[in-house]
């Protein structure tokens, strides 16, 4: 059964600190996704890359926030420093055509 | 700038009362429109893709259909199961990024 993945499930960190997140998308999807999903705003794009290529990058704060595919089967997002405000749940979700499967969120608290 | 609106923002219901959720949007051009279903502390489950007015899909006691404004998820005598919050989204480009609504979180009360 295919899922996406992603790690790890849950992160506690200082203002100020790095995060990483991780995602290991569905072998064979050519497209992933990152979200951001907070109890204000629901769901909202922050990146997607397609083949691995950066398509769009609108929704993320650029000064601190940065997504790359270092190859197919590995999406990164990485926030440094990080902020309170960034506490939420991002998703990965990758897809072939118009269908798209998410992963299990990070859960994203920033103290 | 596309817009998903969900109504209502919850629902609750006995086991049993059918009822149906609402998700209109204002986009411009659809090229489908997606039911997920997210269970708290999990990723959305994909349900449904509709692409044309008209369209009708179904799963279990789940039925989805879409007019050329909105699309209704029509639930048939709900479990207590069938709890969880209903997200629409809308995409108008092929495989490109989703335009999600708040959703409507649903309570089955046994």
């Amino acid at each position: 059964d295919a899922r996406v993945t992603q790690t790890p499930r849950h992160k506690v960190t200082e203002m100020g600190q790095e995060v990483t997140m991780r995602c290991q998308p569905i072998l064979g999807h050519n497209t992933v996704f990152w979200y951001r999903q907070t109890m204000m705003q629901g769901l909202e794009l922050l990146a997607y890359f397609r083949n691995r290529a950066p398509l769009d990058d609108s929704g993320m704060p650029k000064d601190r926030f940065s997504a790359e595919m270092p190859d197919a089967t590995l999406a990164t997002l990485k926030i440094q420093p990080s902020e309170p405000r960034d506490s939420a749940v991002y998703f990965c979700a990758s897809g072939i055509y118009n269908e798209q499967f998410f992963g299990p969120g990070t859960r994203l608290t920033v103290l | 700038e596309d817009q998903v609106t969900q109504s209502p923002e919850a629902l609750r219901l006995q086991e049993g009362e059918s009822s149906s959720l609402n998700c209109s949007y204002t986009v411009s051009g659809l090229r489908g429109l997606f039911w997920y279903r997210q269970d708290p502390g999990k990723g959305p489950e994909f349900l449904f893709t509709l692409y044309s007015a008209g369209e009708e899909k179904e799963k279990e006691r789940l039925k989805a259909t879409l007019t050329k404004k909105e699309s209704f998820l029509h639930i048939t005598a709900p479990k207590p199961e069938d709890s969880a919050t209903y997200l629409c989204a809308v995409v108008t480009s092929g495989n490109t990024p989703l335009v999600f609504g708040k959703g409507t979180r649903l309570s089955v009360i046994a």
